[in-house]
């Protein structure tokens, strides 16, 4: 089944400790994205990678990395989670990036609280 | 930097009525998407219009692209009560040649029976 994976769901953290979203895709897409949802925001681009070792910053990167290792993963780091990082998260992939990005297809979504 | 807006926030519906939504960009956009959000769940991927003017149907939804590419719409006929959920429209930016694609704020559709 064609899907994007991620892990974990639900996490409840501390102020500081490191932590990584994993993010997974089956369908050899090129292009993968992290957002972030947060009440009357709407999501919000954290960072994408075009293809593998590619990646590049989207418009709330601050306190995020990623990496971009082979195809099908995109795992997302915190390294010092902080409160305003609370949020869902999710991932997403497309078939290519290039205009006009193709359909997006988004994991189920991470849940994370930093407290 | 590019900019989509979307209006209303939210809509409460009686079952049956009809509901629209719309979205608007700062700037010429190449091409914009929609997606459906239900209730605890993901995004997922409705329509993408990519010429300017252009209407398309999928059963009672309508969406629209504008003359200039700078604002959509999304037409629901006939609410149902599987139509709840949060609508969103993600434009993708043509004049700062990004490969971004900006996501509105959404509209959350609530449908009364």
């Amino acid at each position: 089944e064609a899907q994007v994976t991620q892990n974990p769901r639900y996490l409840i953290t501390v102020t500081g400790k490191k932590l990584t979203v994993t993010c997974s895709q089956n369908m050899n897409h090129e292009y993968m994205s992290w957002y972030r949802q947060d009440p009357g925001l709407g999501l919000r681009q954290i960072y994408y990678s075009m293809n593998v070792e590619v990646t590049d910053k989207g418009d709330v990167p601050e306190g995020y990395k990623v990496s971009r290792k082979e195809k099908r993963n995109f795992p997302l780091i915190l390294e010092s989670p902080s409160p305003n990082q609370t949020s869902l998260y999710f991932c997403a992939s497309s078939l290519w990036g290039i205009l006009p990005t193709g359909e997006l297809f988004f994991g189920e979504g991470s849940r994370l609280t930093v407290l | 930097g590019q900019q989509v807006m979307q209006i209303p926030q939210y809509q409460h519906v009686q079952e049956g009525e009809d509901f629209t939504t719309y979205c608007n960009s700062s700037t010429t956009l190449s091409n914009i998407q929609w997606y459906k959000q239900r209730p605890g769940g993901h995004p997922v991927f409705l329509i993408q219009l990519v010429k300017s003017g252009e209407v398309k149907k999928q059963k009672r939804l309508t969406f629209q692209f504008g003359e200039a590419k700078k604002n959509s719409s999304l037409h629901i006929t006939a609410t149902q009560t599987t139509d709840v959920g949060t609508y969103f429209c993600a434009g993708q930016g043509l004049m700062d040649n990004t490969d971004k694609l900006i996501f509105g704020t959404g509209t959350r559709l609530q449908v009364f029976p």
